[in-house]
């Protein structure tokens, strides 16, 4: 069975916080990704990973960084978290097909 | 530029009414049209991939259709269980391939 883990549900963090959020998949997949998904606003690109140590900025990455040392881990990184990154963050990894992660729903106070 | 769009944005049927949810799209090289079902507080459940016109995809009461500009999700005689938010994605090559996500049509399905 495809499975894409992420290390917590639920996490509620302070503004100005550095917050890891990880992501692991367990099917050798190249790529990884992650994605914020916001209420009308459906389901953004941050950052991708096509290799290790690989990345690649996707359509919102301002105010995040990532990191890939293993094939199998993927990382994401908000260096001083702010109240409009609150959010539900998904990771996803693909061969083809994107296989998504539970989401992790950060709140920033 | 890129875009996918989803309609209707709600929609509410009786249990064994059946319907169709919409998918257009428009992508400079399509790299295989994505069917996701997201309940909520929880991440997308893959269902089905389609990589070329006329292609068809069936599960359980879901079948899926593509032509050169938009997709259909159609659902047979659905259940409440059936109720949830449907994703429809394109994927375009860009380093790796990237999905463009639509913004998704809420179905409900009421006993």
């Amino acid at each position: 069975d495809v499975k894409v883990t992420q290390s917590s549900r639920y996490l509620v963090k302070r503004t100005g916080e550095k917050v890891f959020l990880e992501c692991v998949q367990d099917m050798d997949h190249e790529n990884m990704f992650w994605y914020r998904q916001d209420p009308g606003l459906g389901l953004r690109l941050i950052y991708f990973s096509y290799d290790v140590k690989m990345k690649e900025k996707g359509d919102i990455p301002e105010g995040y960084s990532v990191s890939r040392e293993k094939k199998e881990r993927f990382s994401l990184i908000l260096e001083s978290a702010s109240t409009n990154q609150t959010s539900m963050y998904l990771c996803a990894s693909s061969g083809y097909e994107q296989y998504f992660g539970p989401g992790t729903r950060l709140t920033v106070t | 530029e890129d875009q996918v769009t989803q309609s209707p944005e709600a929609l509410r049927l009786q249990e064994g009414e059946s319907s169709s949810l919409n998918c257009s799209y428009t992508v400079s090289g399509l790299r295989g049209l994505f069917w996701y079902r997201q309940d909520p507080g929880k991440g997308p459940e893959f269902l089905f991939t389609l990589y070329s016109a006329g292609e068809e995809k069936e599960k359980e009461r879901l079948k899926a259709t593509l032509t050169k500009k938009e997709s259909f999700l159609h659902i047979t005689a659905p259940k409440p269980e059936d109720s949830a938010t449907y994703l429809c994605a394109v994927g375009v090559i860009q380093g790796a391939q990237k999905l463009v996500f639509g913004q998704g049509t809420r179905l409900t399905i009421n006993p």
